[in-house]
């Protein structure tokens, strides 16, 4: 089957570093998309990795490696707007596909 | 560019009840998708339309149907509403050719009673 596998909450203090893991099971696996969800808002796309390695985007970056399934986002310098849930996801039956399998969310607190 | 548009935003029906939710996408973007969203189930991908095709679909029943129109404009339809539909429907924009990177309308809200 098709699956992503996420921690269900993560706290953290402001300025502080995190990460947030995603192992998935999937064949046919062409990359891994990150979106950032505030409560009551719409998910906004937030990296995609492609290839395995590390992708940044101003205070996000993202990792991938397609040996161990597995890849992580990484937000530094957390500001309290960060607070939100993340999913992890990846598109399903081929590359370029609008199904997106998703995980089940990861909710980050940034504490102050 | 003018975002994903969804209307209505907040849906009230009873059991039993039909209902239409209508997406537009980002202008240009030729890929809608659809997912329901509960905090049991989390984001589940209900269909996508790509020029006026059904491309790609979720494990729905059949009740859960949609289209999309020449402007890529999208509609999906829930027939015999269920308690258990309740839930924040939310369609997504791509350009059809980049499904990694969807781009999302705001919800529409559907309490069944």
């Amino acid at each position: 089957g098709q699956s992503l596998e996420q921690p269900s909450e993560v706290t953290a203090v402001e300025g502080a570093i995190v990460q947030i893991n995603c192992t998935y099971q999937t064949s046919g696996f062409y990359g891994l998309s990150w979106y950032q969800q505030h409560d009551g808002g719409a998910p906004t796309f937030l990296s995609y990795n492609g290839l395995d390695g590390l992708e940044e985007t101003g205070r996000f970056s993202s990792f991938l490696s397609r040996s161990d399934s597995y890849g992580y986002l990484l937000l530094q310098e957390l500001q309290m707007k960060d607070s939100a849930s993340y999913f992890c996801a990846f598109p399903s039956g081929s590359s370029n596909t609008g199904k997106l399998i998703f995980g089940q969310g990861t909710t980050l607190q940034v504490k102050p | 560019k003018a975002g994903v548009t969804q209307t209505p935003r907040y849906l009230i029906k009873t059991r039993g009840q039909q209902v239409t939710l209508s997406c537009s996408p980002i202008s240009g973007h030729r890929s809608v998708s659809w997912y329901q969203q509960t905090p049991g189930q989390g984001l589940q991908f209900l269909f996508e339309y790509f020029s006026e095709t059904q491309r790609n679909k979720g494990n729905f029943p059949g009740r859960f149907s949609g289209r999309q129109f020449s402007n890529s404009r999208s509609e999906m339809n829930v027939s015999t509403l269920e308690l258990g539909d309740s839930a924040l429907y939310l369609c997504a924009s791509s350009s059809g050719t980049e499904g990694e990177t969807q781009y999302f309308g705001p919800g529409t809200r559907l309490l069944v009673l």
